[in-house]
């Protein structure tokens, strides 16, 4: 079965700079990555979402890049805010079979 | 338009003892998913329902079942409750397989098992 890597865990930022978030998966038959924000307490919202034919995808500050032949894809953020501060979950989907197999989350802090 | 709502917010049960947590998907929507959220963990699948039929299951005991209704609502049953069952159980819905793979979750019910 599919399985998703993601690093860092933890990943402390100043105000300003940029963030990089990084993952990987197993199953070459994943074909959908969302990345979803959850805030302390709250549902997982998703951020922005990629799918296996398109290699990368901008909304305002954020971005991912999808790297099929080397099975990862990443997460970017730029010019990061303290309300950007939340725990970042990727995922791979196979659609065929629809459940979306988590990486493991990081926890971002942006401090101000 | 409402989005996912999950009932209820909270729910205390001793172990051994069955919980019943419910969800209505965004309206529209016909594929309903459960994932358990465990504290410090992430999260993991536990099943899939899309009109009416299980669909996809999670690697997850016998014990936790569900069901989807006709009105695409659905019900996530977890007998013989156990201490580790204690965790976040999120719903998701999407439009349904095959139209849009989008998943949007639910605020989550939060079972503590004492």
């Amino acid at each position: 079965g599919e399985n998703v890597e993601q690093h860092p865990s933890t990943l402390s930022v100043q105000e300003g700079d940029s963030a990089v978030i990084k993952c990987t998966y197993s199953d070459s038959a994943s074909n959908y990555f969302p990345w979803y924000k959850q805030e302390l307490g709250k549902r997982p919202q998703l951020i922005i979402d990629i799918r296996s034919n398109v290699g990368e995808k901008k909304d305002q500050r954020i971005a991912v890049t999808l790297n099929k032949t080397a099975k990862h894809f990443s997460l970017h953020i730029t010019e990061t805010q303290p309300e950007d501060s939340a725990v970042y979950f990727c995922a791979a989907v196979n659609t065929g079979f629809q459940k979306l197999v988590f990486g493991t989350g990081t926890r971002l802090l942006v401090s101000p | 338009e409402a989005g996912v709502t999950q009932s209820p917010t909270h729910l205390i049960k001793t172990r051994g003892q069955q919980a019943t947590l419910r969800c209505s998907p965004i309206s529209g929507h016909t594929s309903v998913y459960w994932y358990q959220q465990a504290l410090g963990l992430g999260l993991q699948f536990l099943l899939w329902y899309d009109e009416g039929e299980e669909r996809n299951r999670g690697n997850f005991p016998p014990r936790f079942s569900g069901r989807q209704f006709p009105n695409y609502s659905s019900e996530l049953n977890v007998n013989a409750l156990e201490l580790e069952d204690s965790a976040l159980y999120l719903c998701a819905s999407s439009l349904g397989s095959g139209e849009e793979e989008t998943q949007y979750f639910g605020p989550g019910t939060r079972l503590l098992v004492l």
